[in-house]
């Protein structure tokens, strides 16, 4: 079945613990981004990458970090993690032109004491 | 800059009624506008995707129709249904120039909730 997996769905942690959210495709994706969702705010994107090694800063990037050795994972790096962090957090993918819908991931429940 | 926005928030309606969620955005240079739906505590998951050079796409109860000129879309739900209860989001595909894709741009979604 073709789908964006994250792990893990639920992470409750503390200030400065660094964490890493995992997501990874099966549909051969080259394009891959992060989003966080939070009330009255909507779906903001946070990184994003074309293909292996080509990451880029989304609209909300500070205080997160991103790679993409692989092109099936694309991993969420929270090196110090701080409360305004709490979030719901969505991975997503699609083939590399624009024009592609993007698929979602199920989300990942972040919340930061 | 980009801003999407869908009225209304929240819509109840018996079931059975036809209904139309509305989205409208700030600049027409755009790729694409994609519909989703959300239901609580899951993902986002694809309903439709309209290109910036089409004027509506179909799947089954599901319209929508995309008028770039004027920044709106709607999305048609016929016949609905209890299961249809979600929250519908709409994004848009911005253009973006430098050789970087564009970004999805969100609004806050509607909350659908259809009556039994």
């Amino acid at each position: 079945e073709a789908q964006v997996t994250q792990n893990p769905r639920y992470l409750i942690t503390v200030t400065g613990k660094k964490l890493t959210v995992t997501c990874s495709q099966n549909m051969n994706h080259e394009y891959m981004s992060w989003y966080r969702q939070d009330p009255g705010l909507g779906l903001r994107q946070i990184y994003y990458s074309m293909n292996v090694e080509v990451t880029d800063k989304g609209d909300v990037p500070e205080g997160y970090k991103v790679s993409r050795k692989e092109k099936r994972n694309f991993p969420l790096i929270l090196e110090s993690p701080s409360p305004n962090q709490t979030s719901l957090y969505f991975c997503a993918s699609s083939r590399t032109s624009v024009y592609n819908e993007q698929f979602f991931g199920p989300g990942t429940r972040l919340t930061v004491l | 800059k980009q801003e999407v926005t869908q009225i209304p928030a929240a819509l109840s309606v018996p079931e059975g009624e036809n209904l139309v969620l509305n989205c409208s955005f700030t600049d027409s240079a755009i790729y694409n506008l994609q519909w989703f739906r959300q239901d609580p505590g899951k993902g986002l998951t694809s309903l439709l995707l309209i290109q910036s050079s089409q004027r509506e796409q179909t799947s089954g109860r599901l319209n929508a129709s995309l008028d770039k000129s004027s920044g709106r879309s709607t999305l048609y739900i016929a016949a609905s249904q209890p299961g249809d209860s979600a929250t519908y989001l709409c994004a848009v595909r911005r253009v973006e120039y430098g050789g970087s894709q564009g970004n999805l741009i969100f609004g806050k979604g509607t909350k659908l909730s259809v009556k039994p």
